[in-house]
């Protein structure tokens, strides 16, 4: 167990419809990652909060947003939503920004998979 | 851009045998994070190994260890006396120290690794 919660655990849902991930870091993170996992795409990097602030994007489609919230868990709101959106999407946490590895590594949730029919 | 290249889609190996798995990466950065995580068929990631680029040393976690050759930029990892609990896909990782890109992992495409009793 990572001490990184992800809910729900699994989501299905029709085109065209928005969902909520949510993430709960390990105690004392103050970092969140959201990945996204599909067959096609392989694992890529969406967005990087730090203690509440977005940090770096990645690939992320204007229909995605994310939010991290006072209590340091975060959120990723997926509108519009297609078959191609289809993944499991997982949230990481690390410390923050200073430090080497020890300080950086990232763990990671369960995933939540998401599937749109 | 970084990129991160893993050449084997699939390896097998024998119980108690040792296998490596290779990655080579693509970057003109002269610091950076390197790191081996594992998939299972949970589809939870598990932090394997890790290593900093500044480092010499290679790093080890009891079974595992990995061959850094910076020059070559290749990051592979050993597995020794492999067990059945092994088995899983492996996924090599970079990360970046700093920049708008900082905490932003890029994978590999992940190798599958099959043991066999």
């Amino acid at each position: 167990d990572s001490g990184v919660t992800q809910t729900p655990k699994h989501l299905i849902t029709a085109t065209g419809q928005r969902v909520t991930l949510r993430c709960s870091p390990r105690s004392g993170d103050l970092s969140v990652y959201w990945y996204q996992q599909s067959l096609d795409q392989g694992l890529q990097f969406l967005i990087h909060y730090y203690n509440g602030e977005e940090r770096a994007k990645g690939n992320i489609l204007e229909r995605f947003s994310a939010q991290q919230f006072p209590d340091l868990h975060s959120e990723l709101n997926l509108s519009s939503l297609e078959l191609g959106d289809s993944a499991l999407y997982f949230c990481a946490s690390s410390k923050g920004l200073a430090g080497g590895p020890i300080t950086d590594t990232q763990y990671f949730g369960p995933g939540t998979r998401l599937t749109v029919l | 851009a970084q990129t991160v290249t893993q050449s084997q889609p699939e390896m097998s190996v024998q119980e108690a045998e040792t296998v490596t798995l290779s990655c080579t990466y693509d970057t003109s950065e002269s610091d950076y994070y390197l790191f081996w995580y594992k998939q299972p068929p949970s589809r939870q990631m598990i932090l394997v190994i890790r290593q900093e680029a500044y480092k010499q040393q290679n790093a080890t976690e009891n079974r595992f260890s990995v061959n850094f050759q910076k020059a070559a930029k290749s990051f592979s990892l050993k597995i020794s006396d492999s067990q059945l609990g092994d088995a899983a896909m492996y996924f090599c990782a970079y990360r970046t120290p700093g920049g708008t890109s900082y905490g932003k992992l890029t994978f590999g495409q992940g190798t599958i690794l099959t043991v066999h009793p």
